[in-house]
């Protein structure tokens, strides 16, 4: 059971280069998160999806578009990358509920040059 | 202002202390208190979770919430070296989805 998977684990973009973070989960849960980390901010939402079909945007959704592409995957893209999106990012899934528990991924590391 | 301030640390500690974390958060619609706890270079996974004002306790691990201060905390008893983690307070209201999390709190337990 590998619960959430992440590709790439490191990237490194030059400024304008786009990519495409994939996102996996095994649990056959409804709803998908992505959130970048950086030093002193904690965790922000970028976009969720809280079932298969629909996108949401969260707290930082610009410079990012994303895809539910079934129910096991959700991938963010970055078209045009910036300086500004050097950060790690993790994918998360929950199956809703009180608490809504969500299971994070390893991360990715992406640095934009 | 944000929604949940968390003291960012460092905080060092020595093995078989308590331990004190906190948040405080300025949405009053918050119910339901989560605290997530992230080693490094990992994805945070979900400790504890209490709904409202109160306690639980969970092992070494105490959450407590006073909803009339708006404050968060965690506790931890006879701290070891592998408490070594950063914990990230995660509250939500009864109507959304997504969790407001923390800058989360980097603790070490010194051996």
């Amino acid at each position: 059971n590998a619960g959430v998977t992440q590709t790439p684990k490191f990237q490194v973009l030059k400024t304008g280069q786009s990519m495409t973070l994939q996102c996996a989960q095994d649990m056959n849960h409804n709803s998908m998160y992505w959130y970048r980390q950086d030093p002193g901010m904690g965790l922000r939402l970028i976009y969720y999806s809280a079932s298969e079909g629909t996108t949401d945007k969260g707290e930082v959704p610009n410079g990012y578009n994303v895809s539910r592409l079934n129910k096991r995957e959700f991938s963010l893209r970055l078209e045009s990358a910036a300086p500004s999106q050097t950060s790690v990012y993790f994918c998360a899934s929950s199956s809703g509920g009180a608490y809504n528990e969500q299971f994070f991924g390893p991360g990715t590391r992406l640095t934009v040059l | 202002q944000k929604e949940v301030e968390q003291d960012p640390g460092p905080l060092s500690v020595p093995e078989g202390a308590i331990v004190s974390l906190n948040c405080t958060y300025s949405n009053s619609a918050f119910q339901y208190f989560m605290w997530y706890r992230q080693y490094s270079r990992k994805g945070p996974e979900l400790l504890m979770y209490t709904y409202s004002s109160g306690n639980k306790e969970d092992g070494r691990f105490t959450a407590q919430v006073d909803k009339s201060s708006k404050y968060i905390s965690l506790f931890i008893r006879d701290s070891q070296p592998s408490d070594s983690a950063t914990y990230l307070c995660a509250p939500r209201s009864g109507s959304a989805r997504q969790l407001t999390f923390g800058s989360g709190t980097q603790l070490t337990v010194l051996p």
